[in-house]
């Protein structure tokens, strides 16, 4: 089954970028989508098809995918931005759903 | 708005059945993939099975295949998970999605399978 990998956690202090990485095979080749998660509330895409953005998400979040792996970026970081972010891809091969691990961001 | 709103969920014990249901408003339901997606104490989002919007296809993971069944009611804009032979490793917090981005989430039904 296709996987999805990201790292388990990242740091960074406010205002400085935190990029967040989600690995797969031939990722490039698909849309990769974008969730956060604040603690105790429902996930909230961040991110879709790639590299756009929701209405009403700041235009600090951007993501782009190459090369198999997918990256989230946020500037400028805020601590309202601490969370849990997952990638997730429509696997075609396996008509699945497949999520990343997810990847929590501390800001210091 | 959209809304999504869960409800069904419960203590149950293991082997037992349950049936959730998600209440939708404020979109054209009839017109959107629907996602149930669940998430267990701690851990990551895990996909669960999803709808196509005329319910004709559907799609489940292999860790509920055979156990659970999700359907619709257009009509009255609900979707449902039907869930069989329910084990402890099923609980969960269960999540309602619209979409193929799951652009939008209800806020979660919690389900305890335990003895």
């Amino acid at each position: 089954s296709y996987v999805l990998t990201q790292p388990p956690s990242v740091s960074v202090a406010p205002g400085q970028t935190a990029k967040i990485t989600c690995a797969g095979d031939h990722l490039e080749t698909q849309s990769v989508h974008w969730y956060q998660q604040r603690p105790g509330q429902a996930p909230v895409l961040v991110v879709y098809d790639d590299s756009d953005r929701p209405s009403g998400i700041p235009e600090r979040f951007s993501g782009s995918n190459s090369a198999n792996t997918a990256t989230l970026t946020i500037s400028r970081v805020e601590a309202g931005d601490e969370a849990d972010y997952y990638c997730q891809v429509w696997d075609r091969r396996s008509e699945h759903v497949v999520f990343g691990g997810g990847t929590k961001v501390t800001v210091l | 708005q959209v809304q999504l709103v869960e409800s069904g969920g419960g203590v149950v014990q293991p082997g037992s059945s349950l049936t959730l249901s998600c209440a939708a408003s404020g979109f054209s339901f009839s017109s959107y993939v629907m996602y149930w997606v669940r998430q267990a104490p701690g851990k990551g989002l895990e996909w669960v099975a999803l709808i196509w919007s005329e319910g004709n296809k559907k799609f489940y993971s292999d860790a509920v295949k055979g156990r659970f069944t999700i359907s619709r009611d257009n009509s009255n804009n609900t979707l449902y998970l039907h869930m069989n032979s329910l084990r402890v490793d099923d609980t969960a917090v269960f999540y309602c999605a619209r979409d193929r981005t799951l652009k939008n989430w209800g806020q979660g039904t919690l389900v305890t399978v335990s003895s």
